[in-house]
């Protein structure tokens, strides 16, 4: 079945640490997104890529990173920069109109 | 002023009653609407998708679109407990090649048995 693929589905993170989260695609879609989304403040945009080796910021950049070496592949890597990582995160694919397909969810936890 | 409003509940009602959320947005390029729904600790589910104003249907949902008011609903009819979710509008506008999806704060809703 085609789907997104988030690993893992929990993370911990020590302060100043960088960590990584994964999304996959099987959709062949070419858009990628990464949305964090905070209790009682909706979904919001971190970063997306139209095509491979090509992203672009979105409304909560700061503090995050991204790559695009393939077309299934986006992942986010949350630095030491952002303050205030404790979110869960979430990665959509879409074709270039279209809805979105979301993956199930990393809950990055800062201890 | 947020460009999706969304009243975030919480709303609760009985098995079998008619449910009726919406939301309000400002910008006029928004082109497509959809409703998600959202399990707690999973990823949303497209539920509706459309881009015209009018009414849309599939089985007990029923989407609607107001372009003229900046204004979108979501009807479940006969509702049942397992319909028990957070329920998140969105809107897309273009971004070149990609779009932009701008989400409400989502109505958490619980149907009692």
């Amino acid at each position: 079945d085609g789907g997104i693929t988030q690993s893992p589905k929990y993370l911990f993170r020590k302060e100043g640490q960088n960590v990584t989260l994964s999304c996959e695609q099987n959709l062949n879609h070419d858009a990628m997104y990464w949305y964090r989304q905070d209790p009682g403040q909706g979904l919001r945009l971190i970063y997306y890529s139209q095509i491979v080796n090509d992203f672009q910021k979105g409304d909560i950049a700061e503090g995050y990173s991204v790559s695009r070496e393939k077309k299934e592949s986006f992942p986010l890597t949350v630095t030491s920069a952002q303050k205030n990582p404790t979110a869960f995160y979430l990665c959509a694919s879409s074709r270039l109109q279209g809805s979105y397909t979301f993956g199930s969810g990393t809950r990055l936890t800062v201890v | 002023q947020k460009e999706v409003e969304q009243d975030p509940g919480p709303l609760s009602v009985p098995e079998g009653a008619i449910v009726s959320l919406n939301c309000t947005y400002s910008n006029s390029a928004f082109q497509y609407f959809m409703w998600y729904r959202q399990y707690s600790r999973k990823g949303p589910e497209l539920l509706m998708y459309t881009y015209s104003s009018g009414n849309k249907e599939d089985g007990r949902f029923t989407a609607q679109v107001d372009k003229s008011s900046k204004y979108i609903s979501l009807f479940i009819r006969d509702s049942q407990p397992s319909d028990s979710a957070t329920y998140l509008c969105a809107m897309s506008m273009s971004l070149g090649g990609a779009q932009k999806l701008v989400f409400g704060q989502g109505t958490r809703l619980t149907i009692n048995p």
